[in-house]
């Protein structure tokens, strides 16, 4: 089986703090990924990466940052975290050659 | 990459078969038709994917039309635990997998 873990399932930062949620796949895939979701708003992806040291902006980049440093870690970072910030985030990975998604379970962020 | 529309939410009764239809009729010939369904507090998961010929798995069928404007996918006899939102999603195949998922469709499994 897939396995996608994420390194809390409920985290409540204040404002200002600055966050780090993490990512670990055990299949080896080369894609990694980082999307929010909100309600009437569905997933949003904020980042991807398709290598170690590699990155790619997705549909809402503004006030987070990522690091890939090791191929089965994918962390999110929230430099300076705010209200706005506030929602469910999922972690998802992908092999090369495929387009099914894996997904962990979230995290569920709450910023104060 | 195509734009999709879905029904908001649909209602099925438990034994039946639920059939969520999608719209992507600015889909281009290299792109496929992905599904992927959120059980409530859980990430999403894989359903099932197709390019222009019909196909099945374990989980459900997926139907495309001919001119791949529009398709369906199929859950024989639904449960209670299919109760879920329901992804429809267009993916460019050269893309770097570049996923957008929309509002999906919410059915509700009603015993």
């Amino acid at each position: 089986d897939v396995k996608v873990t994420q390194s809390s399932r409920y985290l409540v930062k204040r404002t200002g703090e600055k966050v780090f949620l993490e990512c670990v796949q055990d299949m080896d895939h080369e894609n990694m990924f980082w999307y929010r979701q909100d309600p009437g708003l569905g997933l949003r992806l904020i980042y991807f990466s398709y290598d170690v040291k590699m990155k790619e902006k997705g549909d809402i980049p503004e006030g987070y940052s990522v690091s890939r440093e090791k191929k089965e870690r994918f962390s999110l970072i929230l430099e300076s975290a705010s209200t706005n910030q506030t929602s469910m985030y999922l972690c998802a990975i992908s092999g090369w050659s495929s387009y099914e998604q894996y997904f962990g379970p979230g995290t569920r962020l709450t910023v104060t | 990459d195509a734009k999709t529309t879905q029904p908001t939410s649909m209602d099925c009764a438990e034994g039946r078969a639920a059939n969520l239809p999608c719209n992507h009729s600015t889909i281009s010939g290299n792109e496929y038709v992905y599904w992927y369904r959120q059980i409530h507090s859980q990430g999403p998961q894989y359903i099932i994917h197709g390019l222009k010929n019909n196909e099945t798995n374990e989980m459900a069928s997926l139907i495309i039309t001919e001119d791949r404007k529009s398709s369906t996918l199929i859950l024989p006899h639904a449960t209670l635990r299919d109760t879920a939102v329901y992804y429809c999603i267009i993916i460019y195949s050269g893309g770097y997998q570049k996923v957008t998922f929309g509002i999906g469709t919410k059915l509700q499994v009603i015993p």
